[in-house]
Order: C-alpha cells, then structure tokens, then sequence
C-alpha cells in the first residue's frame, strides 16, 4: 500500500500531557504532512517536513522523520482538551496528489 | 473566498438517483482535489485538476462518478445511479501550487447518505 500507517489507532490521554503518534510508509517520498480533522470537520493542515528535513516544530507540534526507516513521529507537548481529534499524516510523491493514513484518533480529557 | 466553500452540507439521496456536489475553491489556487472518506476512515483520494485539466481521475470507484472544472475554478462531482456504498463525506481541497506539494487547504464536506 502507497499510504502511510498510524500507530497507534488511538490514543487517551490527560490534558498536560504528551501524545505522540507515529506514521511508517513504505515508498519514497518528496515531503510527509500531517492534518488535524475535528469530528464532522473538514481537515486542517498542519505541518510539512520534507524528505531532506529531519526534525521540524511549530509552536506545540514537534515533527520528525526518519527516511532510513521510513517513518514519521507527530509530538504533541502540553496537550489541551481542545487538541482532541483524528489526526492524519499524508505522503506527497512526484507526480500525484497527496495519499492519506488511517489516522489516529487521540482523546484528551481533563 | 477566506476558504474552501463546499456545498451542499448535506445530502440525502434515494438509491438511483443522481446527485452533483460543488466546490468552490480558494481563489487563484491552482490545484483541486476530491477525497471520500468512509466513516472512520481517512480520506481515500478520487481526482484532481489543475486549472481546468483534469490530471488524474485514478480514484474515481466508477463511471458513476464524474468530475469537472470547466472554467478552472468552481468544480462538480457528480455521482450517477447512487448506490448505498457511496454514502460517506466527499471532501474537496485546493493548493496553491501544482499537486499541492505545499500543503492543502479543505473544505467541510459534504456528508452523502443514499437510503
């Protein structure tokens, strides 16, 4: 499959806490992207890291990749109740239009 | 527009029948793509355009589906003969750029339901 895992599936966890969700994928990739989708919303982009990019943040969201192992890490620090939602990474390869995961639905409770 | 305007919000259709969904896109984004998405799914990719062209329609289920943009702005999925597998939230997107290497900017959806 051209489209990136989530893991986990789910996630729970306090408000001030950290939640981390990684994404592994299986073919080469310009840049990896990662969406935020409220229920019954439509998805909000995130942040881009390219494929030559390591490690890149963005006020609270830490993002890192790992080409070598094919993998992308999404780090959400200090997590509020409004951070609940499903969250998305999406690959862009030349030539075609970003393909999505799964997605992680992440529940922060206070 | 500020965003991506998608209309209708919802919509209810009986089995057979044909229904035509609208995108209105950010002004001056080049690119326009249409995902589905299943319930608890993430969104599967349908088709894109750039400007008026329609680049890749690989994702298209069937030849129920069809897609426009005519003028290179506004765009239409229309479903013919819809069956109950194609209820889901048809999402449309727009970019700035050519295949949206920079990120894309989405509508909410419009949330199909065949009975």
């Amino acid at each position: 499959s051209q489209q990136g895992e989530e893991d986990p599936q789910a996630l729970s966890i306090q408000e001030g806490e950290n939640a981390t969700m990684n994404c592994s994928y299986k073919t080469s990739i310009n840049n990896l992207q990662w969406y935020r989708q409220n229920s019954g919303r439509g998805l909000v982009h995130l942040i881009l890291i390219r494929s030559n990019e390591r490690e890149k943040h963005s006020g609270r969201l830490r993002v890192t990749l790992d080409t070598s192992k094919k993998s992308s890490s999404l780090l959400i620090t200090a997590s509020r109740a409004a951070d609940t939602a499903s969250y998305f990474c999406a690959l862009h390869q030349a030539g075609t239009a970003l393909i999505f995961g799964k997605g992680t639905t992440l529940s922060v409770s206070s | 527009g500020a965003g991506v305007s998608q209309s209708p919000r919802y919509k209810v259709a009986k089995r057979g029948q044909d229904v035509a969904l609208r995108c209105d896109p950010i002004s001056g984004h080049v690119s326009l793509f249409w995902y589905q998405q299943a319930l608890g799914q993430g969104p599967e990719f349908l088709t894109y355009f750039q400007n008026e062209a329609q680049l890749d329609k690989s994702g298209l289920p069937s030849d129920r589906f069809f897609a426009e943009r005519p003028e290179g702005s506004v765009s239409t999925l229309k479903i013919q003969r819809t069956q109950q597998e194609d209820s889901a939230v048809y999402l449309c997107a727009s970019s700035l750029d050519g295949q949206g290497a920079g990120g894309y900017t989405f509508g909410s959806g419009t949330r199909l339901t065949v009975v």
